[in-house]
């Protein structure tokens, strides 16, 4: 089955700063990766998502990449503020699959103004 | 106001004493999913149902049980609740497969 790793596990940046975390996965039947963003006592909600037709989507500050080649997708966010402080989730989802949307451990950003 | 809704949020309990965590959605979604989130672990997938009456596993199933008789209904069932399922539980629905999941508020189960 899929499976993503998600890199690093806690990430630090000053105020203004840009942040970047990395996923792996290792199903190339995949085709959907959407990134979730927890604050904290709260529930996951969608920031962002990409299809594997596109190799880049932004939104504002937020941008995602995908290599296919490679298996790998990654969140930017730039101009980090404060409220970007959150666990950060990516995923990935199987072609055929109905079901089976498989996470990434997590990355605890840290945005310290 | 469209959302998913959870209940109990919090839950306390003894290990074999029979426990379920009700799901509801007002959006019409086909696609509801359950999770547990454990620190380290991520988000994974306990169950998950396509319509009603269409469910199946996801990567954590043991121990668990789901049903889905109605659309916007979906409980979670622990028969026999250990302390290993002591977890953040979260629901989820989305209209299709590949369309935005909307998240409960989650539920904090303790099994002592």
């Amino acid at each position: 089955g899929e499976n993503v790793e998600q890199h690093p596990s806690t990430l630090s940046v000053q105020e203004g700063d840009s942040a970047v975390i990395k996923c792996t996965y290792s199903d190339s039947a995949s085709n959907y990766f959407p990134w979730y963003k927890q604050e904290l006592g709260k529930r996951p909600q969608l920031i962002i998502d990409i299809r594997s037709n596109v190799g880049e989507k932004k939104d504002q500050r937020i941008a995602v990449t995908l290599n296919k080649t490679a298996k790998h997708f990654s969140l930017h966010i730039t101009e980090t503020q404060p409220e970007d402080s959150a666990v950060y989730f990516c995923a990935a989802r199987l072609l055929d699959s109905w079901g089976k949307l498989q996470f990434g451990a997590g990355t605890q950003v840290v945005v310290t103004p | 106001e469209a959302q998913v809704t959870q209940n109990p949020r919090y839950l306390i309990t003894v290990t074999g004493k029979k426990l379920t965590v009700t799901c509801s959605q007002n959006m019409n979604h086909e696609y509801m999913s359950w999770y547990r989130q454990d620190p380290g672990l991520g988000l994974r997938q306990i169950y998950y149902s396509m319509n009603v009456e269409v469910t199946d596993k996801g990567d954590v199933p043991e121990g668990y049980k789901v049903s889905r008789k109605e659309k916007r209904n979906f409980p979670l069932i622990l028969e026999s609740p250990s302390p290993n399922q002591t977890s953040l539980y979260f629901c989820a629905s989305s209209l299709a497969r590949t369309t935005e999941q909307y998240f409960g508020p989650g539920t904090r189960l303790t099994v002592t």
